[in-house]
């Protein structure tokens, strides 16, 4: 089984600023990596897919790198609808999926 | 505009089975992969089991492996889960999500999940 390994656990950011959230896989996936966002309350949300590329309605400020084992999310300039909580998953055929522990972005 | 219910979860002992099942509508449901991803109130996602649009291709977390069967009948629009042996620690609300493609990739549609819960 391949784990994900998300940090920070928790990151403080002011609104404004930049938030830069790591996922590291046990061994490659390729570009088969998403990124989701979770709030209280709510199911999650895709964010990203395919390592970079943003789904259907994401704002611009959020993009996705990497690719292999090191994958990094950064929202360019956090704003108050962005404090939550951020999951990484790497979908490499059924080898299982998994997903990452999850980081919290939380208001500074 | 899709939708995904969830149903069969209860109060369960462990040890005992239980059958979780998805009815899908709004989109071409033969056409994309399924999965069921579960999450303990407060806690993260585990992915549990996916199965791809002909069921071709069917995936299981280790924690499950053995126990549970993931199926689909695409006459039917619908997903099922069968969960035998249960432990304490299979608690958790279950989500029906859709997959991107027909074969495993990203989450695009969740449910609202089925709240399964094992103790005597």
């Amino acid at each position: 089984e391949i784990v994900m390994t998300q940090s920070p656990a928790t990151l403080s950011v002011s609104p404004g600023e930049r938030a830069t959230l790591s996922c590291r896989a046990s061994q490659s996936v390729s570009s088969n990596l998403a990124w989701y966002q979770q709030k209280p309350g709510q199911v999650p949300r895709v964010l990203i897919f395919g390592a970079s590329t943003r789904a259907t309605g994401i704002p611009a400020r959020f993009s996705g790198s990497g690719s292999g084992t090191e994958f990094t999310l950064t929202i360019s300039s956090l704003q108050s609808e962005d404090f939550a909580v951020y999951y990484c998953q790497q979908y490499n055929n059924w080898s299982p999926l998994t997903f990452g522990g999850g980081t919290k972005v939380e208001i500074k | 505009e899709v939708h995904l219910v969830e149903s069969g979860g209860g109060l369960v002992q462990p040890g005992r089975s239980l059958r979780l099942s998805c009815a899908a509508s709004g989109f071409t449901f033969d056409d994309y992969a399924m999965h069921w991803v579960r999450q303990v109130p407060g806690k993260g996602l585990e992915w549990v089991s996916g199965i791809s649009w002909n069921s071709g291709g069917i995936g299981y977390a280790d924690s499950v492996k053995g126990r549970f069967t993931i199926s689909r009948d695409n006459a039917k629009n619908s997903l099922s889960l069968q969960m035998n042996s249960l432990r304490a620690a299979d608690t958790a609300l279950y989500y029906c999500a859709k997959d991107m493609w027909g074969s495993p990739g990203a989450v695009d549609y969740w449910g609202q999940g089925t709240l399964v819960t094992v103790s005597s």
